[in-house]
């Protein structure tokens, strides 16, 4: 069955640092990815995603991701982090073969120290 | 920009109680879901409804569990008789197409005691 892996539960970054949240799936197939955020409280935000073609995709709120085959990997990055990234982060996989329900990792916590 | 809504924000119920979650998709989607996320856990996959019937589900959408589009805007997910477990943040999603971004709703947080 498809998984996906996120292997550290909390990250803490100063502000104005770089930031990288891993990601890693298990799926025979061309993936399609996903990142989502969640602040405390709210709904599931998409950040960006990954279906086809070029491996380094942009999202919003100066984000980007890149997909690599070799590693199974779906890296998120950001080049300078804000207080307000403060969140939970969510990479999610469709399950495949047509199926309709996204499997999530368990998520990373990112904490901003100021 | 459209969204998906849900109501009511909260619900606490009693322990074999119905309740009855509600969402409504964004109006030119065609594949709707819910999802759930017990506190301090993943987000899991509960069910998708696509053409007025369940075209997938999880292990966790037992009989317990249902699904209706009693109009042409809701989408509501109803548990028969609540139990503690039951206790979580339920999402509702919809895309335009098959295996296209789903966009969530803000999430119903449910209180069983």
């Amino acid at each position: 069955a498809q998984s996906v892996t996120q292997p550290d539960i909390h990250i803490t970054v100063s502000e104005g640092a770089s930031l990288e949240l891993r990601c890693n799936y298990s799926y025979g197939a061309t993936p399609y990815l996903f990142w989502y955020v969640q602040s405390p409280g709210q709904g599931l935000q998409l950040l960006l995603k990954y279906f086809s073609g070029d491996t380094l995709v942009q999202g919003i709120k100066g984000f980007e991701a890149e997909f690599k085959r070799s590693q199974s990997s779906f890296n998120l990055r950001k080049p300078s982090v804000h207080w307000s990234d403060a969140a939970e982060y969510f990479c999610a996989v469709y399950s495949g073969g047509g199926a309709d329900g996204l499997t999530f990792g368990k998520g990373t916590h990112l904490i901003i120290q100021p | 920009e459209p969204e998906v809504t849900q109501t009511p924000s909260h619900q606490v119920t009693q322990m074999g109680q119905e309740v009855i979650l509600r969402c409504v998709p964004i109006s030119n989607h065609l594949y709707f879901y819910w999802y759930r996320q017990i506190l301090g856990q993943k987000v899991e996959f509960l069910v998708s409804f696509y053409n007025n019937e369940i075209s997938e589900k999880s292990e966790i959408f037992d009989d317990q569990f249902s699904v209706e589009r009693p109009d042409g805007s809701n989408f509501t997910l109803k548990i028969r008789s609540t139990k503690l477990e039951d206790s979580a943040m339920y999402f509702c999603a919809s895309t335009p197409g098959s295996q296209e971004t789903q966009y969530f709703g803000p999430g119903t947080r449910l209180l069983v005691l």
